[in-house]
């Protein structure tokens, strides 16, 4: 099993539409989880971090579900700006060291 | 604040030569660097840990001696891709965190192709 898996996507949109993007990790003993963002042929930029209440940030709502070892992230009312490719990323217990999902791409369509 | 810059930002060469790419934090002091290896529709795989005034740490599957990685000051740390060849060519991206702190901040990336 991989360490960190996510949709395979591609994700095709409408304007306005709201999506979601799911992932699994493989450590149970992970401790830290954010969604960054990448642009085509740039690098990740942090989006948000997720916590195990769950946390919003504007149009975008991360969760956390240790137990299912499951995170997930919610785009509201998708903007053009949007499309991107999400990674889900995770950081080991004591470490600082990431381990970065494949990524999921997605297209928000005019 | 928090700016990683890394140089160059792409670079062609031929194969068997050598390739130097440094990652510069360009407003904090950096106790830990990172290098990592981004293949297209791929994701990013960590390369090695690098502390300052420490011998870095690789990966496992990752060479040592072909992925050379020095980091000397608080603010510099580079990666020297030796005789590089052309599945080396990739998009390395460097990050780096300051002490106390466990965000990680990247930089630009570096393309690089080896003909």
């Amino acid at each position: 099993r991989k360490e960190v898996e996510q949709d395979p996507g591609p994700f095709n949109v409408p304007e306005g539409a709201t999506v979601a993007f799911n992932c699994t990790y493989s450590n149970s003993a992970s401790q830290s989880f954010f969604w960054y963002r990448q642009d085509c042929r740039k690098e990740p930029k942090l989006l948000m971090s997720v916590y195990s209440s769950g946390n919003e940030d504007g149009r975008f709502t991360a969760q956390l579900n240790r137990a299912s070892q499951y995170i997930s992230l919610l785009i509201r009312d998708s903007k053009l700006s949007d499309s991107a490719t999400y990674l889900c990323v995770v950081n080991g217990a004591g470490s600082y060291q990431l381990t970065f999902g494949k990524g999921t791409k997605l297209s928000v369509i005019p | 604040g928090a700016v990683v810059s890394q140089h160059p930002s792409w670079v062609i060469c031929k194969s068997g030569t050598s390739v130097k790419i440094e990652c510069r934090s360009l407003d904090f002091q950096a106790t830990t660097m990172f290098w990592y290896r981004q293949f297209p529709k791929q994701s990013l795989m960590l390369m090695a840990t690098s502390n300052e005034g420490s011998k870095a740490t690789y990966e496992q599957g990752v060479e040592k001696d072909k992925f050379l990685i020095n980091h000397a000051s608080l603010t510099l740390s580079t990666l020297t891709v030796t005789s590089a060849h052309p599945e080396d060519s990739s998009f390395y991206i460097c990050s780096a965190i300051a002490g106390g702190r466990d965000e990680q901040f990247f930089g630009p990336g570096t393309r690089l192709t080896v003909l």
